[in-house]
């Protein structure tokens, strides 16, 4: 079964504190996704990746395709990043086009 | 900029009603996605649309089923509902030559 795992389920942190959630799956992938899901609320796409390293204001994404493994980062850490991380796969090789999903990392971030 | 429309965001339904969700993808976006989420659960992919056409189709209950329009906009028709459909339906849209999905807000759906 094609699975995507994350880790850690559940992370709690200081404000300032960096954090790093990791991702990692199971067969060859075309596209890579960090999503972000605030309590009852819907689905923000952080980043696509399909290679390389993404940088957007306090988020990086890196992902190593050899190894099959992606990493969100969160440098300086704000109580309004509190949310549910979300890593997504798009399965190359004729596989569904839809995305496969993890089953989340939720964050929180104290004051 | 503009973003993926769902309507409506949120519906009560009763045991063997039926639903209809629909998405409107951004402009230019040719792609649908339909997921469901249940509670305290992961989406999963139910189907997707390309060009109007039915793209691939994931974990979807044969007493669901979805179209694409000629304005691109998508309809998820879901009949017999039952306790176990009461989720949150996204949908995503995408242009035919990139990845990149972007989400809309969601539909939740209760169902009782």
């Amino acid at each position: 079964k094609n699975e995507v795992e994350q880790s850690p389920q559940n992370l709690t942190a200081q404000e300032g504190e960096f954090i790093t959630i990791n991702c990692s799956y199971s067969v060859g992938i075309s596209a890579l996704h960090w999503l972000q899901q605030h309590p009852g609320g819907g689905i923000v796409s952080l980043f696509m990746l399909s290679s390389g390293k993404k940088k957007h204001g306090r988020l990086i994404a890196t992902i190593n395709i050899q190894e099959k493994h992606s990493s969100l980062h969160i440098t300086a850490s704000h109580p309004r990043d509190s949310a549910v991380y979300i890593c997504a796969v798009r399965y190359s090789g004729g596989g569904a086009d839809g995305l496969t999903f993890g089953k989340g990392t939720h964050l929180i971030i104290q004051p | 900029a503009a973003g993926v429309i769902q309507s409506p965001r949120h519906l009560i339904k009763e045991k063997r009603e039926t639903a209809t969700l629909k998405c409107y993808p951004i402009p230019r976006h040719d792609t649908v996605y339909w997921y469901q989420q249940g509670p305290g659960q992961d989406p999963q992919f139910l189907i997707s649309f390309y060009e109007k056409m039915q793209s691939d189709k994931g974990s979807i209950p044969d007493r669901f089923s979805a179209q694409q329009f000629s304005d691109y906009h998508s309809e998820l028709n879901m009949s017999s509902l039952e306790l176990g459909d009461s989720a949150l339906y996204f949908c995503a849209s995408a242009t035919g030559d990139s990845y990149e999905q972007y989400f809309g807000p969601g539909t939740r759906l209760t169902v009782t």
